[in-house]
């Protein structure tokens, strides 16, 4: 299996622009989750879907934050605005209880500089 | 409350020595414990795991222990080696809602 697989890996925008994330999570996973690491706060739940749908956004830090779900191989993460307090690593993971127990995998990360 | 939080942030041992990276947790509900190896540049790698009824469990060199009278887990590496350097982040499992710790840095001298 590929694994999860996030893109860009690697984005640097400027303050006010959209930023869109994507995450393909591992075939056969029934949650999906995101996450966002930086060094002040360490790693934190965003939001997280189970079967597509949105289970707990309590995470997401404000409005500007959106994700999606559309199908069960593909979410997005959204900001819009950007500000440069956005700038952190976002992680995209996945999991099935029936395959994998509760081990939740993650993707090698996007990596946002807001300048 | 739901937060796990970790004892040292660093940890430095000699390459051969056995390291003990310890976590405490608050949340009595949590039943399920995993620890996770990030390194840099990377996203955090599933080494072990652990059910709320055992206290210990052993892999490939390592050994996770759980305490739960007192909330507290630790990963045991044996005969750590340089490729171990990296942090490390234990995490609860709660309703399906992982919850990281703040992480702990391990360096292994050569």
């Amino acid at each position: 299996d590929a694994g999860v697989i996030q893109s860009p890996r690697h984005e640097v925008t400027e303050m006010g622009q959209e930023v869109t994330l994507r995450c393909k999570p591992i075939s056969g996973h029934d949650y999906l989750f995101w996450y966002r690491q930086t060094m002040m706060r360490g790693l934190e739940l965003l939001i997280y879907f189970n079967n597509n749908v949105p289970i707990d956004d309590s995470g997401m830090p404000e409005d500007r934050f959106s994700a999606k779900m559309p199908n069960a191989s593909f979410s997005t993460l959204k900001i819009q605005p950007s500000e440069p307090r956005d700038s952190a690593v976002y992680f995209c993971a996945s999991s099935s209880y029936r395959s994998s127990g509760n081990t939740i995998y993650f993707g090698e990360g996007s990596w946002l500089t807001v300048v | 409350g739901e937060s796990v939080g970790l004892h040292l942030p660093t940890l430095s041992v000699q390459e051969g020595d056995n390291s003990i990276i310890n976590c405490a947790y608050s949340n009595s509900a949590s039943d399920y414990f995993i620890w996770y190896k990030q390194e840099s540049g990377k996203g955090p790698q599933f080494i072990i795991d652990i059910r709320s009824n055992m206290d210990k469990r052993q892999g490939q060199r390592v050994t996770v222990l759980l305490n739960k009278t007192v909330k507290h887990l630790s990963l045991q590496i044996a005969a750590t080696q340089p490729g171990d350097s990296a942090v490390y982040f234990c995490a609860e499992n709660i309703g399906g809602k992982l919850i990281f710790g703040q992480g702990t840095e391990l360096s292994v001298k050569p």
